[in-house]
Formats: C-alpha cells, structure tokens, sequence
C-alpha cells in the first residue's frame, strides 16, 4: 500500500540520549518534510527537503538534525534529546508541485524524560 | 510575523451545519489549506484554496477571500465522524506552510 511509514511509533528516551526517527515513503514524492505537534500549537516545520540530496531548516531546527541520501527516506536525528522535545513528530512528503498537497505519515509519540 | 487564527473549539448538532474560520497574516500568499485530523492519527488533507471564492466537495466547502485574509470551512450534514481536529494552513512566499493551531468540533447526537 502507497504511502509514508514512520519508526518508531512511540518511544520514551531519557535526556541525553541519541535518537533517530525513521521515515520512508514509496510515492516517489521530491519534498520531504518534518514537523512537530504541540498541544495548542500549529504544526511547526524543522526541516525539510525539496528533493534527494538537499535539506533545510525550518521554523525550530535547532536540536534536530536530517539527511537525505535517497528519495524514499528522510530520517530525523536528535543528537541529545532534551525534554522540551517531547511531542509528536509528523513526516510528510508532497510531488512535485509547491501546491501539492502534503501526505502525513502516522506520527511518532516521543516523550523525553 | 506570521499569524494564522481560528477558534479552539466548536460544538455542533448532527445534521447541522457548522462553518469554522481562519484569519491569516503571513509574509507572501500561495495558496490556503484545509486538513482533517482525527484524535491520534496524522492529519488528512481537505481542500485547497488559491482563488477567491467557494470551492465545493461533497458535505464540505471552503471559501477564500484573499483582501480580507480570511477563510472559512463549511461542513454540511454533520455527521458523527465529522469530530475531529480542522488544521488552516497558508502557503507563504517561500513555499512553506504555516500552520494554525486547529479547531476541535465536538459533534453532539
């Protein structure tokens, strides 16, 4: 089935330590996007890539770090994680139009302890 | 800076007619989004608005007033599915959505 997978789908993490969230899509979809939810707040991008081999910083980057070495997949790293980073994590991929819609994958429940 | 408004919360009767509103300031225009998203899961996309006017789908529609910064999502024939979370989301000149923070329709029998 088509779509975006996300690992894990939740996880608890104490401060400090490493951790990559894995996303891969099978659209063949150029954007890739990472987003966090926060109760009461909007989605709010950290980083994002316009097509394999390029990335950018979104509206909070910092403390987050992305690679894009395929199409299909755009992990997120937190190099050390902190609490304030607990939340929801969203990737998302659109084709090849700005005005595209953008797919979600399922989400990852991170909490930081 | 960028701003998109819309209200926390709504309630509405099954079967009723309900509109939810979206006021924006944002550097650059390219376009409003709507999308779904029910309790625990990722969020789905609606409509999308570019023009000024009424884009109708089914039970929903959205409507676009570009000088007003200002848009609507009208859900006809509530039904109970219909609770979930409404997501405004504007286009801004460098491509980049920025989102509102939802608004929760609670539908009640």
């Amino acid at each position: 089935i088509a779509g975006i997978t996300q690992a894990p789908t939740s996880q608890i993490l104490a401060a400090g330590r490493r951790m990559t969230l894995r996303c891969t899509q099978d659209m063949r979809h150029n954007a890739m996007y990472w987003y966090r939810q926060d109760l009461g707040l909007g989605l709010r991008l950290i980083h994002y890539s316009n097509t394999a081999g390029t990335t950018g910083k979104g509206e909070v980057p910092d403390g987050y770090s992305v690679s894009r070495a395929n199409t299909d997949d755009f992990p997120l790293t937190l190099a050390s994680a902190v609490p304030s980073q607990t939340s929801v994590y969203f990737c998302a991929s659109r084709a090849t139009s700005v005005t595209d819609t953008q797919y979600f994958g399922p989400g990852t429940r991170l909490t930081v302890l | 800076g960028q701003n998109i408004d819309q209200p926390t919360e709504m309630t509405a009767t099954e079967g009723a007619i309900v509109q939810i509103n979206c006021t924006y300031q944002t550097s650059g225009f390219n376009g409003l989004f709507w999308y779904q998203q029910h309790a625990g899961e990722a969020p789905t996309f609606l409509s999308y608005n570019v023009l000024d006017g009424l884009e109708e789908k089914g039970r929903f529609s959205s409507f676009l007033s570009r000088s007003k910064g200002y848009s609507y999502l009208l859900l006809k024939e509530l039904q109970m599915k219909d609770s979930a979370s409404y997501l405004c989301a504007v286009m801004d000149s460098n491509y980049q959505l920025i989102w509102g923070a939802g608004t929760k329709l609670i539908i009640k029998p």
